[in-house]
């Protein structure tokens, strides 16, 4: 089966640090990973997604993230985290083979603090 | 723009009563889900459908109810069924399943149980 783990429930840093959100994922075929960023009482907005190719892929608001296959993981970064920046995180994954589902972390609250 | 329109944003429900959040998208997709979000909990899918009037159960589909009348709307009402249906209510689409296609979610519907 399929699945996601978001391993911190909750990650503090210092603005104009750099910031990591942790995705590790679990599945049979080849996957699909997205990032997501959701502010309160909003829906979630698209930030990147890795399909194929570089193990790097950049994103909206300088955000970027990391496919490593082998540690089966796909973590988010910023070098200088803002304080808008706070927000909570959501990983997903898919894969490609005619399946209609995504599955979703359980999501990460990052609070940059000023 | 293109996009995902959920409403209403609120809405109220007094025991034993259904209700129904609407979704609509002009985004020419072909598949639509609806997701549920309770505080410091991830995603849930509830139902989703691949195509004009077909659709299947997600993992909590106990107590809802959808259609799929055309391409561009997909309803869901939450019925006297559901015991607890105080939650955050998320509608999101793709173009279609495999191949990696970002998944894009509206702004989202907030029920409450009175």
């Amino acid at each position: 089966a399929q699945s996601v783990a978001q391993p911190e429930d909750q990650v503090n840093v210092a603005e104009g640090n750099p910031l990591t959100v942790k995705c590790t994922y679990s599945v049979s075929g080849n996957p699909y990973l997205f990032w997501y960023v959701q502010y309160p009482n909003r829906g979630l907005q698209f930030l990147l997604k890795y399909i194929t190719g570089d193990n790097l892929v950049k994103g909206s608001y300088g955000f970027e993230a990391e496919f490593n296959k082998s540690q089966t993981s796909f973590h988010l970064k910023k070098p200088s985290a803002l304080v808008s920046d706070s927000a909570l995180y959501f990983c997903a994954v898919t894969i490609g083979t005619g399946t209609y589902k995504y599955i979703f972390g359980t999501g990460t609250r990052l609070k940059v603090l000023a | 723009d293109g996009g995902i329109t959920q409403s209403p944003k609120y809405l109220f429900r007094k025991e034993g009563q259904n209700v129904t959040l609407s979704c609509e998208q002009n985004l020419n997709h072909d598949a639509m889900y609806w997701y549920r979000q309770d505080p410091g909990q991830g995603l849930r899918l509830i139902y989703y459908s691949q195509i004009v009037n077909d659709f299947q159960k997600g993992d909590i589909a106990e107590g809802y109810s959808v259609s799929r009348e055309k391409k561009e709307s997909f309803p869901l009402t939450v019925t006297s069924a559901q015991k607890n249906p105080t939650a955050f209510y998320l509608c999101a689409s793709t173009r279609g399943g495999g191949s990696g296609n970002t998944i894009y979610f509206g702004e989202g519907s907030w029920l409450t149980v009175v």
